[in-house]
């Protein structure tokens, strides 16, 4: 089945670009999606790219896309401590049907 | 506009009690998920619906799990009897029709689950 890798934890200084990395295995994936979680909070969409595409620029949020290499990452310029949380990389491969990766820790260092 | 409601956020009962959770979509989204989200993973979706028909319950383990949504609004998951592997934080999400390939997913806080 589909499967969605990334590493546990990030730790950055405020002020620092952050760069949090995914790698996918199913070639069929359409769309890429980034994920926020707060403590006890939900998830919360915060961009996806087509698989079309190999960048989405949003704000502060950079997504790069290497599809021959089925990888993924997200860029956060200018890191705040609000930044602090778990990130989700997920992709769909049709049918509406989101497979998560375990979530990449992000620790915003004062 | 209110998101996702999710009751109650927090639950705990001994091993082979029954227990059930409810959930709330956004007004006007068609499809609901029920994921399970163990300690330091992502979501596993159990079943997905469109409307009232649950069109991907793959992942649902039926020998006690059961869901229901139906009038096609509110959901409810319940489990039967637990067993202390179904701790977890189970999270309901909804996404409107016009979304492609399901992108647009707004989830609920979550219920966390602890079986004792």
């Amino acid at each position: 089945g589909e499967d969605v890798e990334q590493s546990l934890f990030l730790s950055v200084r405020e002020g620092d670009s952050s760069v949090i990395n995914c790698t996918y295995t199913d070639s069929s994936s359409t769309y890429l999606y980034w994920y926020k979680q707060e403590p006890g909070a939900g998830l919360q969409l915060l961009t996806y790219i087509f698989s079309n595409m190999d960048m989405k620029q949003d704000q502060r949020l950079t997504v790069l896309l290497n599809k021959k290499d089925k990888h993924l990452s997200l860029r956060i310029a200018d890191t705040q401590t609000g930044d602090s949380a778990i990130y989700f990389c997920a992709e769909s491969g049709g049918y509406q049907k989101v497979t998560f990766g375990t979530g990449t820790k992000l620790q915003v260092i004062p | 506009e209110a998101g996702v409601v999710q009751s109650p956020r927090y639950k705990i009962i001994e091993k082979k009690q029954p227990v059930a959770f409810w959930c709330n979509p956004i007004s006007g989204h068609n499809t609901l998920y029920w994921y399970r989200q163990n300690l330091g993973q992502g979501p596993e979706l159990l079943i997905r619906y469109e409307n009232e028909e649950a069109v991907d319950d793959s992942q649902l383990p039926k020998d006690r799990f059961s869901a229901e949504r139906l009038k096609g609004v509110d959901s409810t998951l319940k489990i039967q009897p637990a067993e202390l592997g179904d701790s977890a934080v189970y999270l309901c999400a909804s996404s409107p029709r016009r979304s492609p390939d399901g992108s647009e997913q707004y989830f609920g806080p979550g219920t966390r689950l602890t079986v004792t």
